[in-house]
């Protein structure tokens, strides 16, 4: 099961506004992805994170790993209709190889 | 490029069959990730391998669930005898290398598995 606190667990928002979710960990992780799940698929890979402090942008989406190392956001601006889907955080602990630990995903549902 | 491949996508299966699922990892990736997803416990992470050998099997749920990974492109996970509760998507994973900073992981489409 999951070791990670993401939240919120759903969002309803109106097209064009703007998305925030985040995760956070009792343990300190050195790498931070951001995933998307749309129904029937896989996971999609957004955004991957590997130092503290770093601020990461790929369109509309931006997140960034938290200074403690301990906790991610991911933000969504002016969100459109595709934009729904499930949003999971991804964290992997030093020494961990490449086992990782996901968040109970955020689900986004955007209304025109 | 070609991502993860899975097969079969979908599956319907009767209790007490078996079920074989097969994955196909991104070219080059030397680590393979076996994932279950479902409603209730969400992506959880049952096996992995680095360089086609298991590194950590401590999230298989039972005896019952087996995996291999007899070459770098190619792995199944088995389920002998198949029940309802294992009813789930299984997602194959892969990575460019089993450790250190730089690691992300691509997921394959899954393969949908109810068994009746």
């Amino acid at each position: 099961g999951q070791q990670l606190n993401q939240s919120p667990q759903s969002m309803f928002i109106q097209e064009g506004e703007d998305v925030s979710m985040n995760c956070t960990s009792s343990s300190i992780f050195n790498t931070w992805l951001w995933y998307k799940q749309e129904p029937g698929e896989g996971p999609v890979l957004l955004i991957a994170l590997y130092k503290a402090g770093e601020l990461t942008s790929n369109g509309r989406l931006t997140a960034q790993f938290g200074i403690t190392r301990k906790d991610s956001f991911l933000n969504i601006s002016a969100s459109i209709p595709s934009d729904v889907g499930i949003y999971f955080c991804a964290g992997r602990t030093p020494g961990g190889w490449g086992k990782l630990q996901f968040g109970a995903g955020t689900q986004v549902v955007v209304t025109p | 490029d070609a991502g993860v491949i899975q097969s079969p996508r979908h599956e319907v299966t009767e209790m007490g069959q078996e079920v074989t699922l097969r994955c196909k990892p991104i070219s080059g990736h030397n680590s393979l990730f076996w994932y279950r997803q479902t409603m209730m416990r969400g992506l959880e992470l049952l096996i992995y391998f680095n360089n086609n050998v298991p590194i950590d099997d401590s999230g298989m749920p039972e005896d019952r669930f087996s995996a291999k990974m007899p070459n770098a492109s190619f792995s199944t996970l088995k389920i002998q005898p198949s029940e309802p509760r294992d009813s789930a998507v299984y997602f194959c994973a892969s990575s460019p290398r089993g450790g250190g900073t730089g690691n992300t992981i691509y997921f394959g489409e899954g393969s949908w598995l109810t068994v009746v």
